[in-house]
């Protein structure tokens, strides 16, 4: 079965190290997304790829990267790690064209602890 | 500015009763609005989807409704279990496969035996 799948799952950095979270998708899904999550926020966009070499800025980006080098992996990194990374991390894939798009299948996320 | 408002922002009910969900949004070009479950600890699954000709749809104890021209979306439970305990997310979308869907920031529910 196609899957979204983030490693690693759980990870605790120091201020300023550079860390980076792994997204594979086996759905062949052009769209990838990086959003995180905190508690009265919701989930908000980072970054975003339309397809390979393509990347996007979300709403909240500074502080973060995405490369695409393939169609199946969207890596996020943080350049420096700060405390108000702290947050946990989902990547999510759809398909990009059709009348029943927009359906975002997410992976089970990343929870970061930036000390 | 488009936006996704849902409320309450909260709610705890018992198991068996019913519960309704709102979610007001401002997403103009309008394609489809999906309901997401997300479960402690995991990642959203869509529940359902509205496009705008549609304007009930059942999944199950679950069923979503849109009004396209207020803008409104609700989603009932019916006959609630402890498995229903999570998030659920309204999220709207625009038309073409590369529009960034705009999201609510959430109802967390919570279902007590």
């Amino acid at each position: 079965d196609a899957e979204i799948t983030q490693s690693p799952r759980h990870k605790i950095t120091e201020t300023g190290r550079q860390v980076t979270l792994a997204c594979h998708q086996t759905w062949n899904h052009n769209n990838m997304f990086w959003y995180r999550q905190d508690l009265g926020h919701g989930l908000r966009l980072i970054h975003y790829s339309y397809g390979v070499q393509d990347t996007n800025k979300g709403e909240v980006s500074d502080g973060y990267s995405v490369s695409r080098s393939n169609t199946e992996d969207l890596p996020l990194t943080l350049e420096s790690a700060a405390s108000s990374q702290t947050s946990v991390y989902f990547c999510a894939s759809s398909e990009s064209r059709g009348a029943a798009t927009g359906e975002l299948f997410f992976g089970e996320g990343s929870r970061l602890t930036v000390l | 500015k488009n936006q996704v408002e849902q409320s309450p922002q909260s709610l705890i009910i018992l198991e068996g009763k019913n519960c309704t969900l709102q979610c007001n949004y401002t997403v103009s070009p309008f394609s489809n609005l999906r309901w997401y479950k997300q479960d402690t600890g995991r990642g959203p699954v869509s529940l359902t989807i509205m496009t705008f000709s549609e304007n009930t749809k059942s999944n199950g104890r679950y069923t979503a409704t849109l009004d396209a021209d207020t803008k409104q979306s609700s989603l009932h439970i019916t006959a609630s279990q402890l498995s229903d305990s999570a998030s659920y997310i309204c999220v709207v979308s625009g038309p073409g496969g590369s529009y960034i869907p705009t999201f609510g920031r959430g109802t967390s529910l919570i279902v007590h035996p």
